[in-house]
């Protein structure tokens, strides 16, 4: 059974630092990873998918890499701001499953302080 | 990008009353719909994956006769809490996927049994 961990749980920092959130996965034999988004009291917003044959995905201050061997995955937030402030959830779908049914970290609570 | 809405985004109801949520893809057509559920403070739990047209599938735990998934079309689901009781009361997030290999998820229901 896949089991997907994030640290920390919670985080919070100073308006303008870099960080870096952290996702494992049990079985490496993911089809991809993919990092969300959730706000208080709302849904996902996707941010973020890796397919199993990439290294890295881009998008503006975000930068998403994967390790699939050592089962993990980090997300890097550049130049952090109060805006970013938010839970960050990563998911892989089920090993037999090609993009279907997520199994899902429980999320780091992102806190940026202006 | 692709947009997923759900109606309504909040709900009260009485204990023993029946509620429906409804999920729909406003810009594609969605192949597959998945229905989640989260409690405060805890990630996104998978409850079923519907095709349309066919009967949805259920992770282990849920039960069918309680939560009735109609996916009636490529752009609606419907989620129907039937019986509903204080301990049902949570946070529902759909989710769609299309061609592609990513989910978009809804923006969530907060159901409130009394």
């Amino acid at each position: 059974k896949q089991e997907v961990t994030q640290i920390p749980a919670a985080l919070s920092v100073p308006e303008g630092e870099n960080l870096v959130l952290n996702c494992s996965f049990t079985d490496s034999a993911i089809y991809n990873l993919q990092w969300f988004r959730q706000d208080p009291g709302k849904g996902l917003t996707s941010l973020l998918l890796i397919q199993s044959s990439q290294r890295e995905q881009t998008s503006g201050r975000l930068n998403a890499s994967l390790d699939k061997s050592s089962g993990r995955s980090t997300l890097y937030i550049a130049a952090s701001q109060p805006g970013d402030s938010a839970t960050y959830l990563c998911a892989v779908p089920l090993k037999e499953t090609s993009g279907s049914r997520l199994t899902f970290g429980e999320g780091t609570q992102l806190t940026v302080n202006p | 990008g692709a947009v997923v809405s759900q109606h309504p985004s909040r709900v009260i109801c009485k204990s023993g009353t029946s509620v429906k949520i409804e999920c729909r893809s406003l810009d594609f057509q969605a192949t597959t719909m998945f229905w989640y559920r989260q409690f405060p403070k805890q990630s996104l739990m998978l409850m079923a994956t519907s095709n349309e047209g066919s009967k949805a599938t259920y992770e282990q735990g849920v039960e069918k006769d309680k939560f009735l998934i109609n996916h009636a079309s490529l752009t609606l689901s419907t989620l129907t809490v039937t019986s509903a009781h204080p301990e049902d009361s949570s946070f529902y997030i759909c989710s769609a996927r299309g061609q592609g290999r990513a989910q978009y998820f809804g923006p969530g229901t907060r159901l409130t049994v009394l």
